[in-house]
């Protein structure tokens, strides 16, 4: 079945680079997305990437796709505090437009 | 521009008790419409999605139901509350590719 695995934590210093992993298993998935949750509220789309694309760039994030080994990353350049959350990788599949969602990972920024 | 809205945005219920949370969107027709809960344990678990009115699919078989009374209209309900009902709801709806989902705020659930 579909499945989407992201570590948990992630810890960065203010002004540094941040890159999030996720992995998933279905490779008929058309979209991938990236979600931001902060501290009791729902989720934000920060972007998404078509399945025949390797990168995506926008303002300070950096989409790349590896397609063959089902690999998907966010890099966020000049981290801030601001950019604390928990972030959710997600496919889409076929099936009534329904999403899945890994676990998330939560980065702390640091001043 | 879209919105959607959810309420109430928190919510103490006692066990077997009632409960009705309503999902509304704004500015988009025949939206698909999805609720979600978030345990503590952060992941996002689809509890139901619906792709037209009178078109609701279940995904986890529990006490809770869905309805959709009008197009951009989601209701989650359940007759009786368990302990085990307690997370934050949330609401999200789509349209066309590339599919993405777009959520409300939630409701905080507490069931005591």
């Amino acid at each position: 079945g579909e499945d989407v695995e992201q570590s948990l934590f992630l810890s960065v210093r203010e002004g540094d680079s941040s890159v999030i992993n996720c992995t998933y298993t279905d490779s008929s998935s058309t979209y991938l997305y990236w979600y931001k949750q902060e501290p009791g509220a729902g989720l934000q789309l920060l972007t998404y990437i078509f399945s025949n694309m390797d990168m995506k760039q926008d303002q300070r994030l950096t989409v790349l796709l590896n397609k063959k080994d089902k690999h998907l990353s966010l890099r966020i350049a000049d981290t801030q505090t601001g950019d604390s959350a928990i972030y959710f990788c997600a496919e889409s599949i076929i099936q009534g437009g329904k999403l899945i969602f890994g676990q998330g990972t939560e980065l702390s920024v640091k001043p | 521009s879209q919105t959607i809205h959810q309420w109430p945005a928190t919510l103490v219920q006692p066990v077997g008790s009632p409960l009705s949370l309503e999902c509304t969107v704004e500015g988009t027709s025949n939206p698909n419409l999805y609720w979600y809960r978030q345990a503590a344990g952060r992941g996002l678990q689809l509890l139901f999605y619906s792709i037209g009115i009178d078109q609701i699919s279940s995904e986890v078989p529990q006490n809770l139901s869905a309805s959709r009374p009008q197009d951009r209209q989601f209701i989650l309900s359940s007759k009786k509350l368990l302990l085990s009902d307690s997370g934050f709801y949330l609401c999200a709806w789509s349209v066309g590719q590339p599919n993405e989902q777009f959520f409300g705020p939630g409701t905080r659930l507490t069931v005591l």
